[in-house]
């Protein structure tokens, strides 16, 4: 079936550092992708999206570029802020169909 | 424009009972998408609302059923409580089916099972 990988674990990085999280994704036909976040204690919030291949998507600093040929969508940020600790996850859906596919998430940690 | 509502926010149940979580979409919007959120298993699909039908099912026991309202408001059931029904459980809301929706998400209702 459809599903996302992330990288293991979490991961922890000083203030200002350059953010990557991996995500990979197994899917027959080609998907919409996407990146959620989680801030304490809330929902999910879309971060940003891409619908077909080569799409990039970008919002607060953050960039993901849908990769077909490499089935990813890694997720990066230049400059980390404290206030980007939370727990991102990466997601797939298709065109149609509401649900969404989860990879585990990945919980980051920005220190000052 | 309010967000997606989740009632209530948490709830504490005991093995064997029954539980009904409520979920208000977003003005407008008729999707209605529910999750199940544990340490363990991640973010998984119970199921989707649109219009009132049951559009899409997740790998969930019958134990666990749902049902939207006329005015898109959707309610989840689960009944007969286990240990394992302990999670967050969250609910989203989607304008439309049938392009790559944007669903945005509820702060989830929090039940622990004893």
């Amino acid at each position: 079936g459809d599903s996302v990988t992330q990288m293991e674990g979490p991961v922890t990085l000083s203030e200002e550092a350059f953010l990557t999280i991996n995500c990979t994704y197994t899917a027959t036909g080609y998907p919409s992708l996407f990146w959620y976040v989680q801030y304490p204690g809330e929902g999910l919030q879309l971060l940003l999206k891409a619908t077909k291949a080569d799409d990039k998507g970008s919002n607060k600093g953050f960039e993901a570029t849908y990769r077909k040929e490499t089935t990813s969508f890694h997720l990066e940020k230049g400059s980390v802020q404290v206030s980007d600790s939370a727990v991102y996850f990466c997601a797939l859906s298709f065109y149609g169909n509401n649900r969404l596919a989860f990879g585990k998430g990945n919980q980051v940690v920005v220190i000052p | 424009k309010a967000g997606v509502t989740q009632t209530p926010r948490y709830l504490i149940k005991t093995r064997g009972q029954q539980v009904t979580l409520s979920c208000s979409p977003i003005s407008g919007h008729r999707s209605v998408s529910w999750y199940q959120q544990t340490p363990g298993q991640g973010l998984q699909f119970l199921f989707e609302y649109f219009s009132e039908t049951q559009r899409n099912k997740g790998n969930f026991p019958g134990r666990f059923s749902g049902r939207q309202f006329s005015n898109s408001r959707s309610e989840m059931n689960v009944s007969t409580l286990e240990l394992g029904d302990s999670a967050l459980y969250l609910c989203a809301s989607s304008l439309v089916q049938g392009e790559p929706a944007t669903q945005y998400f509820g702060p989830g209702t929090r039940l622990l099972v004893l």
